[in-house]
């Protein structure tokens, strides 16, 4: 049973260049969320994506967007690149409607990006 | 004040030693709680969901106390492999997971 799954490990890039990354929802999951982690913070909540659509959305300005295919894998992407983007980027997956938006998500290993 | 605080450590502790972590809240209507346990450059992992009647997971044991907004964590006999940063997570209502910035423990031999 294949986990989250997220590409790439890792990514250096400079300011204001753009970004994608991707996640691969654990199987049988159809609920994909992204979240921010900065170095010694825990994760904040970038966007949820369930049925290809935006559900919900932290405070993150619209620099970050993200798209959910058909078979619900996801990309979050960011724009004009600023060195705060430095993070650990997590997507974590879930069963929409299983008991919420907690304990049953699960997390990939992240995309560690690093802006110069 | 954010919305989810813990004490950041770090926590040093020789092995078999208890240890207890605090984390306090801001939103008095949320319903969902959970330790989350995150290794060193690694995803958080969920250890246990936290209930009002507080509840017990081997050496783990977690408290929920609604009236002060106060969640707690309490490690018995700790373990050279306990060593993590350790989440407190909060989900209000309507809203996703909430994290605290975590607490950071070094279990020592």
């Amino acid at each position: 049973d294949a986990g989250v799954t997220q590409s790439p490990t890792h990514l250096i890039k400079t300011r204001g260049q753009q970004v994608t990354l991707r996640c691969s929802p654990k199987s049988g999951h159809d609920t994909v969320s992204w979240y921010q982690q900065a170095l010694g913070q825990g994760p904040q909540f970038i966007f949820q994506y369930y049925e290809e659509e935006e559900r919900q959305r932290g405070n993150f300005p619209d620099r970050f967007s993200g798209h959910q295919f058909p078979n619900y894998s996801s990309e979050l992407n960011v724009n004009a690149l600023l060195l705060g983007d430095s993070a650990l980027y997590l997507c974590a997956s879930s069963l929409f409607g299983a008991g919420g938006s907690g304990a049953t998500q699960y997390f990939g290993p992240g995309t560690r990006l690093t802006v110069l | 004040r954010k919305e989810v605080e813990q004490d950041p450590g770090p926590f040093n502790v020789p092995e078999g030693a208890t240890v207890a972590f605090n984390c306090t809240y801001s939103n008095s209507a949320s319903q969902s709680f959970f330790w989350y346990r995150q290794d060193c450059r690694k995803e958080p992992k969920l250890l246990m969901s936290v209930y009002s009647s507080g509840n017990e997971d081997g050496r783990f044991t977690a408290q929920l106390n609604r009236a002060s907004q106060y969640i707690s964590l309490l490690i018995r006999d700790s373990k050279l492999s306990d060593s993590a940063t350790y989440l407190c997570v909060v989900n209000p209502p309507l809203r996703q997971l909430t994290f605290g910035s975590g607490t950071q423990l070094t279990v020592l031999p």
